[in-house]
């Protein structure tokens, strides 16, 4: 069974604090994911990695960063915590959408509010 | 165009009934597709692919009709069970890496 885990399900952070969130895939995916996900808006990405030390922006990388040092792990961190960044946020990973079977396989999700 | 477009619903049907949705996408190219299913507060996961023109798996059946490009998600004799989110997924082909998923179409199962 592929499993994809993050660090913490539920997670209270100031505003202005360094956040990490943490995600650890052991089934050899090259491709990690980073998506936050807020009613309404559906799942919205905001990096990926294709591999080792490779980063690409999604769609609201604003006030995020990434960091893949090792295939199975991608963090996720945001510099200055905002309230806006309250939200539920989702690691995946997966094998190349060229490759069949390219299915997302998603971590159980990591609730943060920011107070 | 947006690359992956559903309709959000929600779609409220009582239990035993068929219900169906579509989602479509841009890029044509795309070879593989996904359906995933979330329910309330939990993490999405895989409920069916389909690679060619279609898949059937028990009560669920999933097409693919690549000159409109849509692929379509039906559900017979629905359970109460069957209520939460479906997320469409379309993997652009140009890409080794990006997933890009739709915004979900919210499904309620009524008594």
């Amino acid at each position: 069974d592929v499993k994809v885990t993050q660090s913490s399900r539920y997670l209270v952070k100031r505003t202005g604090e360094k956040v990490f969130l943490e995600c650890v895939q052991d089934m050899d995916h090259e491709n990690m994911f980073w998506y936050r996900q807020d009613p309404g808006l559906g799942l919205r990405l905001i990096y990926f990695s294709y591999d080792v030390k490779m980063k690409e922006k999604g769609d609201i990388p604003e006030g995020y960063s990434v960091s893949r040092e090792k295939k199975e792990r991608f963090s996720l961190i945001l510099e200055s915590a905002s309230t806006n960044q309250t939200s539920m946020y989702l690691c995946a990973s997966s094998f190349p959408s060229s490759r069949t079977g390219a299915e997302a396989f998603f971590g159980q999700g990591t609730r943060l509010t920011v107070v | 165009r947006k690359e992956v477009e559903q309709d959000p619903g929600p779609f409220n049907v009582p239990e035993g009934a068929t219900v169906a949705f579509n989602c479509t996408y841009s890029n044509s190219a795309s070879q593989s597709f996904f359906w995933y299913r979330q329910d309330c507060r939990k993490e999405p996961k895989l409920l069916m692919s389909v690679y060619s023109s279609g898949n059937e798996d028990g009560r669920f059946t999933a097409q693919l009709n690549r000159a409109s490009q849509y692929i379509s998600l039906l559900i017979r004799d629905s359970k109460l069970s069957d209520s939460a989110t479906y997320l469409c997924v379309v993997p652009p082909y140009s890409s080794a890496s990006k997933i890009i998923f739709g915004s979900g179409t919210r499904l309620s199962i009524r008594p």
